[in-house]
């Protein structure tokens, strides 16, 4: 069975405080990683893909990467706007499409 | 372009009674989703549509749950007769393909709460 694990849980950083959000995950075969945002009331956001290990992605202050065994998203110099929930989600090779997601870790930006 | 829309946005009902979610997915999206989220969990999947068939059911309450998706494009999702325990978001997204892996885009959601 494919699991996802996200750490922290929850994380408060002071603007400017650079810090990584931590995927670990088991799957039979990866076929992508998926990294999204959510804010409070809305569906998650679409941020990045990764496809294989020693991938990397960038999207402003964002940066995810992706081993054998574990995701990260970076975060340089966060923001009040980037707080949010964080998901990680897998897709497995095979069969089976669906994304299975972790429980996100919810980020809070202090100005 | 026009994402992912649902309705309605919130809905309240008592125990045992039914109620239906609408879906309207990306223009062109081939394949549709249907997902449940409890508070401070991750989505999880209950229905996968590729154009109106449907692609993965097995984690949907048969018993209770219902979707369709009748020509392709819009879907609903049924509850009947709800339970306590189904208060949660649901969530409808849309991939171009459902062979993947094609990033999936949400809708939204309806934030159901069953009393």
């Amino acid at each position: 069975e494919d699991q996802v694990t996200q750490s922290p849980e929850a994380l408060r950083l002071q603007e400017g405080e650079s810090s990584s959000l931590n995927c670990s995950y088991t799957v039979s075969g990866l076929r992508g990683l998926f990294w999204y945002r959510q804010d409070p009331g809305k569906g998650p956001e679409f941020l990045f893909t990764l496809y294989s290990a020693g991938e990397e992605k960038e999207k402003e202050r964002l940066k995810a990467t992706l081993t054998k065994k574990e995701s990260f998203l970076h975060i340089t110099a966060p923001k009040p706007e980037d707080s949010a929930t964080y998901l990680c989600a897998v897709q497995a090779q095979g069969s089976a499409r669906q994304l299975t997601f972790g429980s996100g870790t919810q980020l809070t930006v202090l100005p | 372009e026009a994402g992912v829309a649902q309705s309605p946005r919130y809905k309240i009902i008592e125990k045992r009674q039914s109620v239906a979610f609408w879906c309207n997915p990306i223009s062109g999206h081939a394949t549709l989703y249907w997902y449940q989220q409890i508070l401070g969990q991750g989505p999880k999947l209950l229905i996968q549509f590729q154009n109106n068939g449907v692609v993965d059911d097995s984690q949907l309450p048969k018993d209770r749950f219902s979707a369709e998706r009748l020509k392709g494009v819009d879907s609903t999702l049924k509850i009947q007769p709800a339970k306590l325990e189904d208060s949660a978001v649901y969530l409808c997204a849309s991939s171009l393909r459902w062979q993947g892996p094609y990033e999936q885009y949400f809708g939204p959601g309806t934030r159901l709460t069953v009393t």
